[in-house]
């Protein structure tokens, strides 16, 4: 069965530095999202991307946050200048038709 | 603005315990709501989605109804086992196909062998 692959699965950086994290879709999707869970709190919607733009972002998603899909397959997060209250796990989904949103494994970004 | 609750936060039950979990939404003007399973540190599952015009949806021993008018959902597990064990998160998509999830807290299930 496909599924949504994301890596790496873990990433450590110092504060100020730059990551990018990286996820490929379920192929045939049309629809990308990128959610982020801080350690014992909600699932939070990050940003949307459809037809290679940006369809909705939430507050969350300001400035020192962008997306890409660079090729055909490979969708990115970059976060510019870490800070540490962006640690969480990163998550990637995709959704095709029907409605259902399907989850990667998730990065757990640590900052330090 | 969309808010979605599951209480309690945690349950503990005996194997072959059927059970239910609870997810209520503030805004019923819902596009369809998706049941999830998450096993500690990982990723999440789909278990169900549930457009807004069904009022259920079944998969093996999962059933997931719907109620949009009240703003409830629940998802029933019969004859619950051991490997039922993780956090259940509901999420629900207003109108629009590119819509974005938003997430109740979950509720994190324990069944005793």
């Amino acid at each position: 069965e496909p599924e949504v692959t994301q890596t790496p699965s873990h990433q450590v950086t110092q504060m100020g530095q730059e990551v990018i994290l990286r996820c490929v879709p379920i192929s045939n999707h049309l629809y990308f999202y990128w959610y982020r869970q801080i350690l014992g709190q909600k699932v939070e919607f990050l940003v949307s991307f459809y037809n290679n733009e940006i369809s909705e972002k939430s507050e969350i998603f300001d400035d020192q946050f962008s997306v890409e899909r660079p090729d055909g397959s490979n969708f990115t997060l970059k976060i510019r200048s870490t800070k540490l209250e962006d640690s969480a796990m990163y998550f990637c989904a995709s959704r095709g038709d029907p409605d259902t949103q399907y989850f990667g494994p998730g990065t757990r970004l640590t900052v330090l | 603005k969309q808010e979605v609750t599951q209480i309690p936060a945690a349950l503990s039950v005996p194997e072959g315990e059927n059970l239910v979990l609870n997810c209520s939404f503030t805004d019923s003007a819902i596009y369809n709501l998706q049941w999830f399973r998450q096993d500690p540190g990982k990723g999440l599952t789909s278990l169900l989605l549930i457009q807004s015009s069904q009022r259920e949806q079944t998969s093996g021993r999962l059933n997931a109804s719907l109620d949009k008018s009240s703003g409830r959902s629940t998802l029933y597990i019969a004859a619950s086992q051991p490997g039922d064990s993780a956090t259940y998160l509901c999420a629900v998509s207003l109108a629009g196909a590119n819509s974005k999830l938003t997430f109740g807290k979950g509720i994190t299930l324990s069944v005793r062998p």
